[in-house]
Formats: structure tokens, C-alpha cells, sequence
């Protein structure tokens, strides 16, 4: 079982430019979860997703950001027109379910820097 | 504000000693985890405590958590330089997770 999996490791934009940052759950997982981690501070969360649908995203900016997790393939975060701000470390974590009895298990995370 | 807020800071400890790091948070739960972060590196799930259990051990590690003063422990016994990393209580709600900025410990050899 390879965990979750993030990719790319680091992502280096120009502001203006758009990020796209992957995450292949763990086998059998079906809800994925994203956070951003900005320097100094714990995770917060951002969004929520269930093969082909978004179940919560009251912690995504509303602009310039996006997510999904189609039938087939990764979950995707895509942000628009990135800004300094934007620079962060993006962590996705995967579930079988929602019984929330048990550890999370993270990816590696993208790092992502605006320049 | 953040849900959970751990304390200390920093530690800063001798390889053999005790860490012990606190978590404070404001809301009810259904459960609160505990998670290292290695420098640079992703989460790792270190243990999970339920809310109707007020200790829990896993290895060298031990969790308290009293939810009347709406807080939780985490003791690490007998440290190892490879226990140096940061770490984060995180409280659950639903499916969400509620971090604090985290405790960065420092085990020196």
C-alpha cells in the first residue's frame, strides 16, 4: 500500500501563473481531504471530497480556487492566478469512510512558492 | 481562532528525558489526535483518544485528556534524538480536523 500520494513535491509559480497539485488517495479510500499549512502554523482545512462530488468547502478561498476528485484518476486543488499569499505547504489525506475513529493518514505535501 | 492551542511553544530537552506537551481547545469533540511533522515532511498519526477516555499509551507515548478543563497531554518517555519534530494536537469534528500551531521539540544528544 503506497499511502497517499502527493505530487509534485515542490512547485515553484510565478504570480499570475495557475497550480495544480495532485493527490491519489490510499487503495480503497473514497473521501479525500485537503489542508494548508502556512509557515509557523498548524494545518487548516480547506475542502472535502467525495468521488465526483464536493462535500465541504467552507475552508477554500472562494476565488482563484478549486477542487475535485473525479471517477477516475487523483483529486485535484487548482489555484487560479496565484498570489504570494498563496505559498504554502498543501497536505491532502484520504479516508475508507466517515467513521471518524481512527488516525488520518497524510501525504508528503506540496510546497508551493510564489515568486 | 484555532481550536487547539498547544503549549509549549518550544522544548528544548536532553536525549533520556521526558517531553510533555499540553493542548487546550474550546469546542465539544468527538475525538482528539496527535500528530508528529518532521521537518519538511508530512503528518504522521501518532495516537488517538476518544472522548469518553481520559488516558491512553501507546509505546513510549501517553495521552491524557480531561474534557471538563477541555484539554489534552502528550507525554513522550525516555526521548531519542528522533523524536525531534513538531507536534500537533488536532481535535475532530465531524470529519474535520482542528489543529494548533504545535509544539517544535528539540531532543539533544
Amino acid at each position: 500500500n503506497a499511502g497517499v500520494m502527493q505530487n509534485p513535491r515542490h512547485l515553484v509559480r510565478r504570480r499570475g501563473q495557475e497550480a495544480r497539485l495532485r493527490c491519489s488517495p490510499m487503495k480503497g479510500h473514497s473521501h479525500v481531504y485537503w489542508y494548508r499549512q502556512l509557515p509557523e502554523e498548524g494545518l487548516k482545512f480547506m475542502v472535502y471530497l467525495q468521488k465526483e462530488n464536493i462535500i465541504d468547502e467552507s475552508g477554500m478561498p472562494k476565488e482563484r480556487f478549486s477542487a475535485e476528485f473525479p471517477k477516475e484518476g487523483p483529486s485535484i486543488l487548482r489555484i487560479q492566478q496565484v498570489v504570494r499569499g498563496d505559498s504554502a505547504a498543501y497536505f491532502c489525506a484520504s479516508s475508507p469512510d466517515l467513521t471518524m475513529d481512527y488516525g488520518y493518514t497524510f501525504g508528503s505535501g506540496t510546497r508551493l512558492t510564489v515568486v | 481562532s484555532q481550536q487547539g492551542e498547544e503549549d509549549p511553544q518550544a522544548l528544548s530537552i536532553q536525549e533520556g528525558e521526558n517531553a510533555t506537551m499540553n493542548c487546550s481547545y474550546k469546542t465539544s469533540i468527538n475525538n482528539l489526535q496527535w500528530y508528529r511533522q518532521n521537518s519538511g515532511r508530512g503528518l504522521v498519526h501518532l495516537i488517538l483518544i476518544r472522548s469518553n477516555e481520559r488516558e491512553k499509551h501507546s509505546g513510549r507515548l501517553r495521552v491524557t485528556l480531561d474534557t471538563s478543563k477541555k484539554s489534552s497531554s502528550l507525554l513522550i518517555t525516555a526521548s531519542r534524538a528522533a523524536d525531534t519534530a513538531s507536534y500537533f494536537c488536532a481535535t475532530v469534528n465531524d470529519y474535520k480536523l482542528s489543529f494548533g500551531a504545535g509544539t517544535t521539540v528539540t531532543v539533544r544528544a
